[in-house]
């Protein structure tokens, strides 16, 4: 099941400069996105989340673009920082359909941050 | 902040055995969840529950699996025949009518 790919499985980059995490679909039924941080042994911490009606998604340091026509989407950090250093997550969801809220997600990318 | 809370932290148990995993979801969300994540992959959604019944489960959700709300507050995942494949992460999930939603902490399970 390859519905989110997610096809960094890394990035490195230095503090104060922008993280770029990107994140493809395939399902055209999604129609929600969401970004999770996960630090090793908790449970994944939502970011940030984008519908299918924006191509926008702003909050803090951390800004979330959607493209549908290319079925892309990717979470930018500035400035970043140390401690976001940790693996991050794309997740879809079709609010739509008879999936109940289920989340899809990618495979994640560890984003480490240097000082 | 409210929180999901999950217990064991982490459970070790011989193949074969049964375990029940333990979640007390918000207590004002109405659907709640379980995933996994084997170590090194992705995370996997196992089932969701809502109205007090299944309401999806995926293909790894088969017979050995359940799950439960006992009394309106805790939320239990139980593998009656546990397998070395069972070993990984369990996370419960629950989200309110908005989306949002909330993972636990997981329950790290190894089977040997």
């Amino acid at each position: 099941d390859q519905q989110v790919k997610q096809n960094s499985p890394s990035l490195s980059v230095q503090e104060g400069r922008i993280s770029i995490l990107n994140c493809d679909y395939t399902n055209s039924m999604f129609d929600y996105f969401l970004w999770y941080k996960k630090y090793p042994a908790e449970g994944p911490t939502f970011l940030i989340s984008i519908s299918s009606i924006k191509d926008k998604n702003e909050d803090g340091r951390f800004t979330v673009f959607l493209n549908k026509s290319a079925k892309h989407l990717s979470l930018h950090i500035v400035p970043s920082q140390p401690g976001d250093s940790a693996v991050y997550f794309c997740a879809a969801s079709d609010r739509r359909g008879t999936s109940y809220g289920k989340l899809t997600f990618g495979q994640g990318t560890i984003l480490t941050v240097h000082p | 902040e409210p929180e999901v809370t999950q217990t064991p932290s982490h459970q070790v148990t011989q193949m074969g055995q049964e375990v029940i995993l333990r979640c007390v979801p918000i207590s004002n969300h109405l659907y709640f969840y379980w995933y996994r994540q084997i170590l090194g992959q992705k995370v996997e959604f196992l089932v969701s529950f809502y109205n007090n019944e299944i309401s999806e489960k995926s293909e790894i959700f088969d017979d050995q699996f359940s799950v439960e709300r006992p009394d309106g507050s805790n939320f239990t995942l139980k593998i009656r025949s546990t397998k070395l494949e069972d070993s990984a992460m369990y996370f419960c999930a629950s989200r309110d009518r908005a989306y949002g939603y909330t993972f636990g902490s997981g329950t790290r399970l190894t089977v040997v």
